[in-house]
């Protein structure tokens, strides 16, 4: 157990919809990544935040946005959902802005029909 | 050009064996890292091992380590002493410093299986 949080664990939605993925980081992580692993595209990191700022963009979609809160809890929200939106979420956690080591949560199953 | 290329889809192991995972990665920059992850059936990422540019040794964690060549752009994983619960997706990664944060890039990953 990474102590990375993410819920819901499988999400199933039609396409056009909108979701909201929700990520907690381990107790005392201040920065915050979402990746996106699908099994034509891989693996691709979408986003990364620290201390509610964000600080650095991968391959998102202009559809996708991300949040961190204060509490340092962050969502990912994916709207008008396509077929191929259907991936696994993760979100990562790390101390510090540049540490090389992160830990993944369980990952979010999104299936969009 | 792909950033993370591991060519191998899939390799076996006999138990108790070493195997070399093979990655190379494409940067134009002199300040980078490398990674690896495993990712077993249950589907979790776990974090292996790093390997910065600028580290003159290679990594080692426990029965993980990076070979690191530079001149060639190759960070292969060497796993000691292979334990069937080795048997899982290993994936290379880079980070690279951009003028817009940093930027991570994984390869599509190496299946290894551990025979008994």
């Amino acid at each position: 157990d990474s102590g990375v949080t993410q819920t819901p664990k499988h999400l199933i939605t039609a396409t056009g919809q909108r979701v909201t993925l929700r990520c907690s980081p381990r107790s005392g992580d201040l920065s915050v990544y979402w990746y996106q692993q699908s099994l034509d595209q891989g693996l691709q990191f979408l986003i990364q935040y620290y201390n509610g700022e964000e600080r650095a963009k991968g391959n998102i979609l202009e559809r996708f946005s991300a949040q961190q809160f204060p509490d340092l809890h962050s969502e990912l929200n994916l709207s008008s959902l396509e077929l191929g939106d259907s991936a696994l979420y993760f979100c990562a956690s790390s101390v510090v802005i540049d540490s090389y080591e992160q830990y993944f949560g369980p990952g979010t199953r999104l299936t969009v029909t | 050009a792909q950033k993370i290329t591991q060519t191998q889809p899939g390799m076996f192991v006999q138990e108790k064996e070493a195997v070399t995972l093979d990655c190379t990665y494409d940067t134009s920059d002199q300040s980078y890292g490398l990674f690896w992850y495993k990712q077993p059936s249950s589907g979790e990422m776990i974090f292996l091992i790093y390997q910065g540019s600028y580290d003159e040794q290679n990594a080692t964690e426990g029965r993980y380590s990076l070979n690191f060549q530079k001149a060639r752009k190759s960070a292969n994983l060497v796993i000691s002493a292979s334990q069937l619960g080795d048997s899982a997706m290993y994936f290379c990664a880079m980070r690279e410093l951009t003028n817009t944060g940093n930027q991570f890039y994984f390869g599509t990953g190496t299946s290894l299986t551990v025979i008994p």
